[in-house]
């Protein structure tokens, strides 16, 4: 079973920031939050991932909060090539083996 | 450089039948992963493979094998294939060697959609 609880959908204006929340209650201590996205019936992309300080990179920022129990994925300036479903998975890294959640369907409006 | 590439992307299939398909790493990369994707169980881990061993397996029946190269390329076959089948299989590969570390970003590929009639 996936181990983070995500929205099932969110709305996003174009031009507006899409803030997108994770809670991972249950995350150990050695698990990373990473963050995939999969636009319609491609392969899951990366966006970002992180331990526990705030993260940003070219496509996105990630703030962890202090307990490390939820996450928040922020897409600065959001277009429509951005309307995808978005993964957030705890990972310690050691195989590939990842867990998918159902994830968050991001539709951005024009 | 190259992405995963994935072949083929489309095929149909009749049940009964058996499938393979197959995934090109990236350069250098020695760690592939396949997936299914179905609109009823989501994205499910199907099994990883390192240096040709297979190092983790999903919860699938034995239909599901692979099997994986010296040059890190990597198939799967599905045997006796069954409705339930038709999905999208993704391979992911990686650079992990097997440390434990967080900075092990999986690189997907397009997938092979496979339907079964």
């Amino acid at each position: 079973d996936a181990k983070t609880t995500q929205p099932p959908s969110m709305d996003c204006a174009e031009g507006r920031a899409a803030n997108l929340p994770c809670n991972h209650s249950t995350i150990s201590g050695n698990e990373y939050v990473y963050w995939y996205r999969q636009i319609h019936s491609q392969g899951p992309q990366y966006i970002i991932h992180g331990l526990k300080n705030n993260e940003t990179n070219e496509m996105a920022s990630l703030i962890i909060t202090e307990d490390r129990k939820s996450s928040t994925l922020i897409l600065p300036h959001a277009t429509l090539r951005d309307t995808a479903v978005y993964y957030c998975i705890n990972y310690g890294g050691a195989t590939n083996k990842l867990i998918f959640g159902t994830g968050t369907l991001l539709a951005v409006q024009p | 450089k190259a992405g995963v590439t994935q072949t083929p992307r489309y095929l149909i299939k009749t049940r009964g039948q058996q499938v393979t398909l197959s995934c090109s790493p990236i350069s250098g990369h020695r760690s592939v992963s396949w997936y299914q994707q179905t609109p009823g169980q989501g994205l499910q881990f199907l099994f990883e493979y390192f240096s040709e061993t297979q190092r983790n397996k999903g919860n699938f029946p034995g239909r599901f094998s692979g099997r994986q190269f010296s040059n890190s390329r990597s198939e799967m076959n599905v045997s006796t294939l069954e409705l339930g089948d038709s999905a999208l299989y993704l391979c992911a590969s990686s650079s992990n060697s097997g440390r434990l570390t967080g900075a092990n970003v999986l690189t997907f590929g397009a997938g092979s959609r496979l339907t079964v009639l």
